[in-house]
């Protein structure tokens, strides 16, 4: 299924590194979100873009920034992050607010 | 109160039983509702939606009660490939959708 597909699947980086995790959606979707799941912690909403448009950030720290330059990619851009940001990071697209997402398989950073 | 409530369990249930789980929400305008399934180190992946009039696909059945803002899910005749991580979605309105914690369930044989 590559309906939402998330690259890169893994990544270490060291905390004053620059990287940037990259989505992108086949599914004709107008909303698309960025969550963050730790180790025996619920997931966390952190952005939503609706038609390329943030509707939601969700008290995130500045270190994490997302772009949408369309309605089919987005794009989080780290910088600076600390171990404790070391975690699932997954996106999924909706067709409209409230309705069902789905998910990319998610990209696991660790940082050193 | 946490908005979205589960058992953590984890639910040990031999092949073959019936198994059901709870959720609770706090958000009583929530107006869309969904059970996910999420596998160890794997995405969510929907299970199904949620209807104030109850729904069944197959084993598996999911039911509403607005009024005591609760949703569960029965898994009748449990299988090996049930044992998975079974998360309550709540949608409290425009693009605030909140993820239960989930409650893990294995199936023995």
């Amino acid at each position: 299924e590559t309906g939402v597909t998330q690259t890169p699947r893994h990544l270490v980086m060291g905390m004053t590194n620059k990287k940037s995790l990259k989505c992108e959606q086949h599914l004709g979707h107008n909303a698309m979100y960025w969550y963050k799941q730790s180790a025996k912690k619920p997931l966390e909403l952190m952005f939503v873009y609706s038609l390329e448009e943030r509707v939601e950030n969700n008290s995130v720290p500045s270190r994490f920034s997302p772009e949408c330059p369309n309605s089919s990619h987005l794009f989080l851009h780290l910088h600076t992050l600390q171990p404790e940001d070391s975690a699932l990071y997954l996106c999924a697209s909706s067709r409209e607010q409230g309705t069902e997402a789905f998910f990319g398989q998610g990209t696991r950073l660790t940082v050193v | 109160r946490k908005e979205v409530e589960q058992d953590p369990g984890p639910f040990n249930v031999p092949e073959g039983a019936t198994v059901a789980f709870n959720c609770t929400y706090s958000n009583s305008a929530s107006q869309s509702f969904f059970w996910y399934r999420q596998d160890c180190r794997k995405e969510p992946k929907l299970l199904m939606s949620v209807y104030s009039s109850g729904n069944e696909d197959g084993r598996f059945t999911a039911q509403l009660n607005r009024a005591s803002q609760y949703i569960s899910l029965l898994i009748r005749d449990s299988k090996l490939s049930d044992s998975a991580t079974y998360l309550c979605v709540v949608n409290g309105g425009g693009f605030k959708t909140i993820f239960g914690a989930g409650t893990r369930l294995f199936v023995k044989a």
